[in-house]
């Protein structure tokens, strides 16, 4: 039971380049997450996928794409990459226990936007 | 939307007392409201939560408090271990009950035990 694992770990990329964040949970959740986390700023939800087939913004969404593939997989695309969206990436699922939502982070994933 | 306070930004104790972190929050219709613990480098990992309908939760050594009608909730460790030493986040989450609404977080607090 790996939980939520995350693709790459490490990027460097070029103003205008595009890329995809890959993330995947065997823990059979309903919903994954996607937030990005700076310095002092805390974590922010980028988008969220509350069931297979359903995708929503966050509250930092411009600049990004979601695709939730299938129950297991939610992948992130950057189009055109800037350096504002330096930053790290974590992904995570959550499973409904009564009125709460546990949530699982992945390992994330370390972009850098020169 | 939602919207999460969190202070201090930075606490420093000795080890072996206590340490008290706040938040706030702005949604009265938050119910969820969970803590995170991040190391250095690695992954938030949730350490104690709330709901609505509890005013203090225990587990060991950590203590959650919250004041529903004055919107704020406050993590309590005590005797503080350097193993304690990390960034703390408090979230809270709008659980509209047909779905996940993800959580808002606090801007974290940098836990220092001074040995």
């Amino acid at each position: 039971n790996a939980g939520v694992t995350q693709t790459p770990k490490f990027q460097v990329l070029k103003t205008g380049q595009s890329m995809t964040l890959q993330c995947a949970q065997d823990m059979n959740h309903n919903s994954m997450y996607w937030y990005r986390q700076d310095p002092g700023m805390g974590l922010r939800l980028i988008y969220y996928s509350a069931s297979e087939g359903t995708t929503d913004k966050g509250e930092v969404p411009n600049g990004y794409n979601v695709s939730r593939l299938n129950k297991r997989e939610f992948s992130l695309r950057l189009e055109s990459a800037a350096p504002s969206q330096t930053s790290v990436y974590f992904c995570a699922s959550s499973e409904r226990q009564g009125d709460q939502e546990t949530q699982y982070f992945g390992p994330g994933t370390r972009l850098l936007v020169l | 939307g939602e919207n999460v306070e969190q202070h201090p930004s930075t606490l420093s104790v000795q080890e072996g007392d206590s340490a008290v972190i706040k938040c706030t929050y702005s949604d009265s219709a938050s119910n969820y409201f969970p803590w995170y613990k991040q190391e250095l480098g690695k992954r938030p990992q949730l350490i104690i939560d709330i709901r609505s309908n509890v005013g203090e939760k225990k587990d060991q050594r950590i203590a959650v408090t919250l004041n529903k009608t004055a919107k704020h909730f406050s993590l309590h460790i005590t005797e503080t271990q350097p193993e304690d030493s990390a960034v703390y986040f408090c979230a809270a989450n709008t659980y509209s009950g047909g779905g996940a609404d993800g959580l808002t977080f606090g801007k974290g607090t940098h836990l220092i035990i001074q040995p």
